[in-house]
């Protein structure tokens, strides 16, 4: 079964603070992803790796950065947390197109991130 | 226009009624139709995934997309109160990225 997990399932933190947000795959998936829930708004990509050390925005990259340093874990960075920043935060997982044609993503249980 | 768009809901419907849950798209490039499922304070699972016009049935669940007017459905037959979720379609193109719909409501009442 593929387990994607994440550091936190509920976060505090209060305006300004620099915020590192978790996530670890273990099927050996070149593809990983951090989006954002909102009521009203849906899932929204924020990044995507889809190789060790590369990224690409998604549709709200502003205020976010991210690091793939390795091929399992893709973290999420608040570099000066906002209250607008309020969100429920999940990361996913793939493999490449030509690996699995169905391009399934698979989700961790999110990360509740509440600042204040 | 949005590229996909999903009335929210909330639907309700007694157990064993018929869903039907829809979503248009605006982007004629969009190849790969899916819908996820979400548990409440859950991620979301894949529940169907098709890439061509057509119907596809997996037990209670059918998938059908109409490419020529851009919409699509998924349709439980027989609900059942533990498919009471938030379902999400999914739409992508030629790369990586996928654009949900923003999800609709369902419970289902015993």
């Amino acid at each position: 079964d593929v387990k994607v997990t994440q550091s936190s399932r509920y976060l505090v933190k209060r305006t300004g603070e620099k915020v590192f947000l978790e996530c670890v795959q273990d099927m050996d998936h070149e593809n990983m992803f951090w989006y954002r829930q909102d009521p009203g708004l849906g899932l929204r990509l924020i990044y995507f790796s889809y190789d060790v050390k590369m990224k690409e925005k998604g549709d709200i990259p502003e205020g976010y950065s991210v690091s793939r340093e390795k091929k399992e874990r893709f973290s999420l960075i608040l570099e000066s947390a906002s209250t607008n920043q309020t969100s429920m935060y999940l990361c996913a997982s793939s493999l490449r197109p030509d690996r699995d044609l169905t391009d399934t993503q698979y989700f961790g249980p999110g990360t509740r991130l509440t600042v204040l | 226009q949005k590229e996909v768009e999903q009335d929210p809901g909330p639907l309700s419907v007694p157990e064993g009624a018929i869903v039907s849950l829809n979503c248009t798209y605006s982007n004629s490039a969009f190849q790969y139709f899916m819908w996820y499922r979400q548990y409440s304070r859950k991620g979301p699972e894949l529940l169907m995934y098709t890439y061509s016009s057509g119907n596809k049935e997996d037990g209670r669940f059918t998938a059908q997309v109409d490419k020529s007017s851009k919409y699509i459905s998924l349709f439980i037959r027989d609900s059942q109160p533990s498919d009471s979720a938030t379902y999400l379609c999914a739409i992508r193109g030629s790369n990586y990225k996928l654009t949900f719909g923003k999800g609709t409501l369902l419970t289902v009442n015993p």
